[in-house]
């Protein structure tokens, strides 16, 4: 079965700290990847997406995410966070239309506190 | 542009009730899938409909249901409510045109069951 790993529950950073969080997906075949983040008190937006090509894509937000297809990762980065980046993070992966996977399956989130 | 929509924002139930809550996809979207999050929980897949019709099912039970009408819209229904069902109930839409791929979420229901 599909699984997705986020192993940073909780994540506290001061405001122009740097940010990586971590997610690790397990699937056999052809992935696409996904980061979703829901602010407090709003709905899971979509953050970024990879689903193929240059394995570093950019997303709304100064956010970044690398897939690394040898070690089933997709971890997401910010180089510098702010406190409006408080939010919880969730990685998800599905796979490609042909292969009838349209669900998304989504890791357990990283809560992320940027204090001011 | 509308966005995905949901209804009613917030629910209260006893168990052993039924309830429905209802998805209008975004527009341009004709693929409606439904989670279940509960709190502490990414969201977990409980069905997908497209062409008025289940596509797809996770792991749930048969007392959860949908249907999905013409204009795309999708109703979830779950029967013989339990204690465990309190969670957030959120609506996803994409578009089979597009590639079915990305999904845009609602702002989801609450449900809690007394």
């Amino acid at each position: 079965a599909q699984s997705v790993s986020q192993h940073n529950h909780h994540v506290i950073l001061s405001e122009a700290a740097s940010l990586e969080l971590g997610c690790n997906y397990s699937y056999g075949g052809t992935v696409n990847l996904f980061w979703y983040v829901q602010y407090p008190g709003q709905h899971l937006q979509l953050l970024l997406k990879y689903f193929s090509g240059d394995p570093l894509v950019k997303g709304i937000k100064g956010f970044e995410a690398e897939f690394i297809k040898s070690k089933f990762s997709f971890n997401l980065r910010k180089p510098s966070v702010q406190w409006s980046d408080t939010a919880e993070y969730f990685c998800a992966v599905n796979a490609p239309r042909n292969t009838g996977f349209q669900k998304l399956v989504f890791g357990t989130g990283t809560r992320l506190l940027v204090s001011p | 542009d509308a966005g995905v929509t949901q209804s009613p924002t917030h629910l209260i139930k006893t168990r052993g009730q039924q309830v429905t809550l209802r998805c209008s996809p975004k527009s341009g979207h004709d693929t409606v899938s439904w989670y279940q999050q509960a709190l502490g929980q990414g969201p977990q897949f409980i069905f997908q409909y497209y062409e008025e019709e289940e596509r797809q099912r996770g792991n749930f039970p048969d007392r959860f249901s949908g249907h999905q009408f013409p204009n795309y819209s999708s109703e979830l229904n779950v029967n013989a409510l339990l204690l465990g069902d309190s969670a957030l109930y959120l609506c996803a839409s994409s578009s089979q045109l597009a590639g079915g791929q990305t999904q845009y979420f609602g702002p989801g229901t609450r449900l809690l069951v007394l």
